[in-house]
């Protein structure tokens, strides 16, 4: 049984080009989160997915950010017209389950650089 | 906002001693406590948790107390392990954002040899 999977593990991007980051959860986990790790901050929740559903965004920025988790495929980050600022390092989780007594697990992230 | 803090970025501490990494929170919803431990360019991985009915959990080396009136956790690791270096961190949820983990910004654990 797999882990998490994400891909790329790094990714370089220009200002303003497309970043598209992949999670392919843990088999039998509906549940997907995407968290995002900056320079000395620790892990910052930003979305909350569940197949084709997304279930919390609060924290996820308002622009050029977007996320999807399709009934077939893997869940998709997407951020449009990469900053400078967006360099960091993303990291999705995936549950059995939602609530309490959950543990979820990470995938080892994709660092994304943008020069 | 920084619901779940720890406020000390680093700690060094001798091989067989006890490790002591420290956390606060500010919310009093929280249900569920977690500390996950991280190695440099990988996830975080599921160490030990706590529920809040709860003061204490223990499994092996690993311990966690929870003092809710102090709203404040602790993880102790007796005895550390060089392999134990790495960073930790405090996470909480709730039961009404239960999809939401509110992670801390880590502690950098070194045990030396």
């Amino acid at each position: 049984n797999a882990g998490v999977m994400q891909n790329p593990r790094h990714l370089v991007r220009r200002r303003g080009q497309e970043a598209r980051l992949r999670c392919s959860p843990m088999k039998g986990h509906s549940h997907v989160y995407w968290y995002r790790q900056l320079p000395e901050e620790g892990l910052k929740f930003m979305v909350y997915l569940q197949k084709e559903n997304i279930i919390d965004e609060s924290g996820m920025p308002k622009e050029r950010f977007s996320a999807e988790f399709p009934k077939e495929g893997p869940s998709i980050l997407r951020i449009q017209q990469v900053v400078r600022g967006d360099s960091a390092a993303y990291f999705c989780a995936s549950s059995l389950r939602t609530g309490l007594d959950t543990e979820a697990f990470f995938g080892q992230g994709t660092r994304l650089t943008v020069v | 906002d920084q619901q779940v803090k720890q406020n000390s970025p680093s700690l060094s501490v001798q091989e067989g001693r006890i490790s002591i990494l420290n956390c606060d929170y500010t919310n009093s919803m929280f249900d569920y406590f977690l500390w996950y431990k991280k190695y440099p360019a990988e996830g975080p991985t599921f160490l030990i948790s706590i529920s809040s009915i709860k003061d204490k959990n223990e499994d092996g080396r690993f311990t966690v107390f929870l003092n809710k009136s102090a709203k404040h956790l602790s993880l102790h690791i007796v005895p550390s392990q060089p392999g134990d270096s790495a960073v930790y961190f405090c996470a909480a949820i709730t039961k009404n954002t239960g999809n939401q983990f509110y992670f801390g910004t880590g502690t950098s654990l070194t045990v030396i040899p």
